[in-house]
């Protein structure tokens, strides 16, 4: 009954490095989403994807890149990490869309030095 | 496009007081509306979901929330709060058009809940 996880937990990078971020979920959702965190504004959605195979842009995709190959497996990417990409970096999951509701990871927190 | 406006970013309040955070969105279209609460190192864990009937819709934890068409609003309320209410609080909306792809989060709410 895992729900959805988040791997790493914490990750220090030096400005250029690259790194992937990896999400899992055992729920047999269609919709995985990636958010970025930061004070004062809110949750931020990078990229999304409706289904294995597909991903689209959010509201904040420059920097980042995603893959869907897999149905329980949504990965995000960084190619070279800027110190404006530190941030606490979630993943969420939902039946059908938001409707359903989110459930979300337990977050990855990123720090580019 | 959507929008969400947490008024409040820090809400202190003593132990068994009510409380009300506030929401207000915009939308050229009708909506679906949310509140999510995350405590402490953890991620967002569903409160509520207003998608139609009541306006007064209920949740976990004893919390409340009243959907108003003509403010554009959905405030949350809780009649009396525990320290452990202590948590972030973040609205959200989706157009009813676009409710299969994203849900917009507000800034957040920071609840404190002084003994």
């Amino acid at each position: 009954n895992a729900g959805v996880t988040q791997t790493p937990k914490f990750r220090v990078l030096k400005t250029g490095q690259s790194m992937t971020l990896l999400c899992a979920q055992d729920m047999n959702h269609e919709y995985m989403y990636w958010y970025r965190q930061d004070p004062g504004m809110g949750l931020r959605l990078i990229h999304y994807s409706v289904g294995e195979g597909t991903t689209a842009k959010g509201e904040v995709p420059d920097g980042y890149n995603v893959s869907r190959l897999k149905k329980q497996n949504f990965l995000l990417g960084l190619e070279s990490a800027a110190p404006s990409q530190t941030s606490v970096y979630f993943c969420a999951s939902s039946k059908d869309g938001p409707v359903y509701g989110y459930t979300f990871g337990s977050g990855t927190r990123l720090t580019v030095v | 496009a959507q929008s969400v406006t947490q008024l409040d970013s820090q809400v202190p309040v003593f132990e068994e007081a009510p409380v009300e955070l506030r929401c207000n969105y915009s939308s050229s279209v009708s909506v679906y509306l949310f509140w999510y609460v995350q405590y402490p190192n953890q991620g967002l864990q569903l409160l509520l979901k207003y998608l139609s009937g009541s306006t007064l819709v209920k949740g976990i934890n004893g919390f409340e929330a009243e959907f108003n068409k003509s403010q554009t609003s959905f405030h949350l309320r809780k009649p009396s709060v525990h320290i452990s209410d202590t948590a972030e609080y973040f609205c959200a909306v989706t157009e009813i058009n676009n409710a299969g792809n994203m849900l917009t989060f507000g800034g957040g709410t920071r609840l404190m809940v002084k003994p």
